[in-house]
Order: structure tokens, then C-alpha cells, then sequence
């Protein structure tokens, strides 16, 4: 079976641009959530999405929102991108809780 | 209350030797604790995990101890070889919350011939 497959693997936006990110969960899982992992640290929570509804939401600014989709295929959108904002985002998906979560490979951004 | 914390920060074990990765938290609603091997340029695989129930819980030469009274728990690899040479991450989560994981900040290991 196919694991999480994010797109893109890289992208590189300017200061205020706005960024879309999407995951294809596991085939049978049902939950997906976002992670943000910068640099030399943990992964830090952002949302979690089960069944086309948001289970939780992370420290982030509004900035950043996300939704699911009747296939279980998740986006992250991130709007006004700051320099902070570079960093590795991670999905993964499960099949609810409780429940391993299985991550992607990631989508690097960079942002300039 | 909803850090993770982990050390060391870096460690470095000869091939064949044992690898010991620590943690411990202070939310008593964690109910489950993964680790997580991430290689550079990679996301988090899950290795194992445990439950609360159990005070350890072995899957080849990974082996997690837990213990709850002392809100800590920790990772063995046994026979540590080169190819284990990545970051090593735990987590917790509070699962009647919600899946939301709370990470540890890594242990990068390598294991030297």
C-alpha cells in the first residue's frame, strides 16, 4: 500500500505570497494532521482533520487554515507567509485515535 | 504541561552497543507514547509505541520502557548498527483529546564502526 504522499516536495514563495499544500492520506485512514517542523526541532502541531471536520488546531495564526475533502485528501493553506514560516510540513494520517500517525515526507518551504 | 522533554541532545555508540534515548512529561492525561526515526530529508517513521498498561514493550531491537509513577519513559536499541544513525524523536498524546501529538526535541544518534 501507498503511504502519505505530500506535493510539492519543495517550493520557494516570497514575504506575503500565500501557500497551498496537500496530502493523500493512507488508503483506509480517515484522519489527517499538519505538522510544522523547523530546523534542528520537533514536529509542532497545526490541525487536525478527522471525517471532514477539524478535531484540534495547534498555536498557529489565522494565517494558516486547512480542510479535508470527501476523499480524505487534506490542504494547508498559509496566507501573509512570513520568513518563519520556512520550515518542513508534514502530514500524517490514521485512522482515528487511538491510532498511530503515519507521516508523509514532507513539503520543504522556503520562503525569501 | 504539555512538554515533552528529551535527552540527550546527541549521542554517539559504538556498533553493537545499546543506544538509550530519555524523556518524560508532565500531562498525566498522555496515553500514549510513539517514537520516531527521521532520517535528513525525510518525515518521522513510526517505530513503536506504548500504552500506559505496560511497562515495556519490545519489537526487534527496539524496546520502549515506561514508567508511569515517575512520569518517564525511554527508548533501547539493542545491537545499535550504522544504519540507525538518524534523530530520534518521542511524542505523547492525550487521545481522549484528540490524536494531536506533542514531540520531543530530537536526539540525533550515531553509531560508529
Amino acid at each position: 500500500d501507498a503511504g502519505v504522499t505530500q506535493s510539492p516536495t519543495h517550493l520557494i514563495k516570497t514575504r506575503g505570497q500565500h501557500v497551498t499544500l496537500r496530502c493523500s492520506p493512507i488508503s483506509g485512514h480517515k484522519s489527517v494532521s499538519w505538522y510544522q517542523q523547523v530546523l534542528g526541532q520537533g514536529p509542532q502541531f497545526i490541525f487536525q482533520y478527522y471525517e471532514k471536520e477539524e478535531r484540534g488546531r495547534g498555536n498557529f495564526p489565522d494565517r494558516f487554515s486547512a480542510r479535508q475533502f470527501p476523499n480524505y485528501s487534506s490542504e494547508l493553506n498559509v496566507n501573509a507567509l512570513l520568513l518563519g514560516d520556512s520550515a518542513l510540513y508534514l502530514c500524517a494520517s490514521s485512522r482515528g485515535r487511538p491510532d498511530g500517525q503515519y507521516f508523509g515526507p514532507g513539503t520543504r518551504l522556503t520562503v525569501t | 504541561q504539555q512538554q515533552v522533554k528529551q535527552s540527550p541532545q546527541s549521542l554517539i555508540v559504538q556498533k553493537g552497543g545499546i543506544s538509550i534515548i530519555n524523556c518524560a512529561y508532565e500531562n498525566t492525561a498522555f496515553d500514549y507514547f510513539p517514537w520516531y526515526q527521521q532520517f535528513p530529508g525525510k518525515g518521522p517513521a513510526l517505530l513503536i509505541a506504548i500504552r500506559p498498561d505496560v511497562s515495556e514493550k519490545k519489537e526487534g531491537r527496539f524496546t520502549i520502557s515506561f514508567n508511569k509513577s515517575a512520569k518517564q519513559f525511554s527508548l533501547h536499541i539493542m545491537d545499535s548498527q550504522p544504519g540507525d544513525s538518524a534523530t530520534y524523536f518521542c511524542a505523547a498524546s492525550d487521545t481522549g483529546g484528540g490524536n494531536k501529538l506533542t514531540f520531543g526535541t530530537g536526539t540525533q544518534l550515531k553509531v560508529e564502526l
